[in-house]
């Protein structure tokens, strides 16, 4: 069965200190990944694809099939990168069936 | 606000009543999918369609729920006989076959099962 895991519910950090939001999955065949961020008070919206193997407001995120994880990662985190994340993953099977992980909240205190 | 748009925002409604949501894709997006998600909790996937063919299930929508996308556009979803465990947020989200496979969320329809 295909399984998303954030093992933190909550991570506060201070302004410019470095993130890392854990993500690791569960999946026998080649995955898609994707993270995910809602921001107070707007709907869930894509921040990133490993495919695209962009940087997307600072983020990026390497997906390690070795250790199946997709870490999110930011050098230096500013007040506005609070959010919750989710993790995301699609079954390169001919599936289009997105399974989330239960989201990590982001407080980045000033 | 050309983005994915769900009706109602919010529904309260005793148990035993049946309720439907309705969401209206991005305009020519082919995929729709809906899903559900509880307050600690991510999406859950329920259901998604590929213009007006229902694809994949979950078990998760047992036989009270129903969704229909009859011509390929609006999509609705409806609970029958709603009890307490219903209650959530439940979230439509639209895609472009060959567009990166990024899917597009709507702000969701918060139900209440008083």
């Amino acid at each position: 069965a295909q399984r998303v895991t954030q093992p933190e519910k909550l991570l506060s950090v201070f302004k410019g200190a470095p993130v890392e939001l854990k993500c690791n999955y569960s999946y026998s065949g080649s995955p898609e990944l994707f993270w995910y961020v809602q921001y107070s008070r707007q709907r869930l919206q894509l921040l990133l694809r490993h495919i695209s193997r962009e940087s997307i407001k600072g983020f990026t995120a390497d997906l390690n099939k070795g250790e199946t994880s997709f870490h999110l990662k930011k050098p230096f985190a500013q007040e506005e990168d609070s959010a919750m994340y989710y993790c995301a993953l699609r079954a390169l099977s001919g599936t289009y069936k997105y399974i989330f992980g239960t989201g990590t909240r982001l407080k980045v205190l000033a | 606000d050309t983005g994915v748009s769900q009706d109602p925002r919010h529904k309260i409604t005793k148990r035993g009543q049946n309720v439907t949501f309705r969401c209206d894709p991005i305009s020519e997006h082919n995929r729709l999918y809906w899903y559900r998600q509880t307050l600690g909790q991510g999406p859950e996937f329920l259901t998604y369609f590929q213009n007006e063919a229902q694809l994949e299930k979950s078990r998760l929508l047992s036989d009270r729920f129903s969704a229909e996308r009859p011509k390929g556009s609006f999509s609705t979803l409806e609970i029958q006989r709603t009890e307490q465990g219903d209650s959530a947020m439940y979230l439509c989200a639209s895609s472009l076959e060959g567009s990166g496979n990024t899917i597009y969320f709507g702000e969701g329809s918060w139900l209440t099962v008083v």
